[in-house]
């Protein structure tokens, strides 16, 4: 089964500085999907950004950029120019690309606050 | 609709009592989740519900818990004879259902079982 760890409960980030959100997950499988998702307190769950495996060019959204390292697996989240509206928890998520159910697998999430 | 919405936005029942929980997805997403999050567990999986096909109950924690989709669109999961660890966030998701594709996420319900 696929695990995905987030080591860092809670991380703060000045507001238009730059903050790492860190990511790793276990798997057997060679292709998959990782994302991050935001649920701010209104718990609507965000997609923030997307990476497929099998591509090695890191995922970049507007101010949020991912560092894919597939053999580390490693799958961490900048945010720059960090915004008052970035405070939320970051989800990280895994799924496989396999035949199947698509669920995702979640770490446990990163409270993000964003200080002025 | 243009996004996923699920219904009640809380829901508050006594232990023992049977709850439904509904989900709209997006018009035309084939594939659609549900999810629960709780303090205790994070967000764990509960079931895939494609097309036509047989969902895909694997993570369903109970066999007090149950899930149908009507039509191929509106879910409803239903738990029956509540518990207090039942408390939690039940979430719904949709999906094109292909193996590219994104879930996006409904607000949520948050159940309080007393």
């Amino acid at each position: 089964a696929q695990t995905v760890t987030q080591s860092q409960p809670e991380m703060s980030v000045q507001e238009a500085e730059t903050v790492t959100l860190s990511c790793t997950y276990d798997t057997s499988e060679s292709d998959y999907y990782l994302f991050w998702y935001k649920q701010p307190p209104s718990r609507q769950m965000i997609l923030v950004i997307r990476q497929e495996a099998y591509k090695q060019q890191n995922a970049t959204e507007n101010r949020f950029s991912v560092n894919f390292q597939k053999a580390a697996k490693s799958f961490s989240l900048k945010i720059s120019d960090s915004q008052l509206g970035d405070a939320a928890m970051y989800f990280c998520a895994y799924r496989s690309a396999g035949a199947g159910s698509y669920q995702l697998t979640f770490g446990k999430g990163t409270k993000l606050s964003v200080i002025p | 609709g243009a996004g996923v919405s699920q219904s009640p936005s809380n829901k508050v029942t006594e232990k023992g009592k049977d709850v439904e929980l509904r989900c709209d997805p997006i018009s035309g997403h084939t594939a659609l989740y549900w999810y629960r999050q709780s303090l205790g567990q994070g967000l764990e999986f509960l079931i895939y519900f494609q097309g036509n096909s047989a969902p895909d109950k694997s993570g369903l924690p109970s066999d007090r818990f149950s899930a149908e989709r009507t039509g191929g669109s509106v879910s409803t999961l239903t738990i029956q004879r509540t518990q207090q660890e039942d408390s939690a966030v039940y979430l719904c998701a949709s999906s094109t259902g292909l193996a590219t594709d994104t879930q996006y996420f409904g607000p949520g319900t948050r159940l309080t079982v007393l």
